[in-house]
């Protein structure tokens, strides 16, 4: 691995049906983050954790749950899927030791919920 | 509110100059990103700002004015591959990255 990943790229997903978006990284970043990417509003923070064990809610945290079990991986849970959280989910990481460092993101997860 | 405003779409010849402006309104500024991202990809890194002034960085400067809550990105030499949208974030208080709608720039030959 080189960098951050996510899984899968792409997925249509029916409505109520359970989905996790996977990320991992092996850049040893303590900061991970979950965005979704809609046309018009830019990117909106989900959920992020600055350290392995630690989470906490961004701006669009509902329907939407994280774990950090570990530094290298950061899952994204929807629990019953609903057609609006149709998007792309984009996960990112950071080193946050050293101040505003900047984000790393990886390749993105296409979902449609149907 | 946190807000960061940049125009929607710009369209710019080849070899040509470009500037795209941001506005912010944060709570709390601990420095201001420029990402670029193309069609169906992941945004990439760009530039930072922490203090007033510019950053150059080859074809590409990016300027900061925390007192006018202000910054541009200054493309210089288009080519056709700087097609993409630019987006702009602001760190906030907390460390959070505040993220404009980004714009989308329209290179012509």
């Amino acid at each position: 691995i080189a960098g951050i990943t996510q899984a899968p790229t792409s997925q249509i997903l029916a409505a109520g049906r359970r989905m996790t978006l996977r990320c991992t990284q092996d850049m040893r970043h303590n900061a991970m983050y979950w965005y979704r990417q809609d046309l018009g509003l830019g990117l909106r923070l989900i959920h992020y954790s600055n350290t392995a064990g630690t989470t906490g809610k961004g701006e669009v945290p509902d329907g939407y749950s994280v774990s950090r079990a570990n530094t290298d991986d950061f899952p994204l849970t929807l629990a019953s899927a609903v057609p609006s959280q149709t998007s792309v989910y984009f996960c990112a990481s950071r080193n946050a030791s050293g101040g505003a460092n900047e984000q790393f993101f990886g390749p993105g997860t296409r979902l449609t919920v149907l | 509110g946190q807000n960061i405003d940049q125009p929607t779409e710009m369209t710019a010849t080849e070899g040509a100059i470009v500037q795209i402006n941001c506005t912010y309104q944060t709570s709390g500024f601990n420095g201001l990103f420029w990402y670029q991202q193309h069609a169906g990809e992941a945004p990439t890194f760009l530039s930072y700002n922490v203090l007033d002034g510019l950053e150059e960085k080859g074809r590409f400067s990016s300027f900061l004015s925390r007192s006018k809550g202000y910054s541009y990105l200054l493309l210089k030499e288009l080519q056709m591959k700087d097609s993409a949208s630019y987006l702009c974030a602001v760190t906030d208080s907390n460390y959070q990255l505040i993220w404009g709608a980004g714009t989308k720039l329209i290179i012509k030959p």
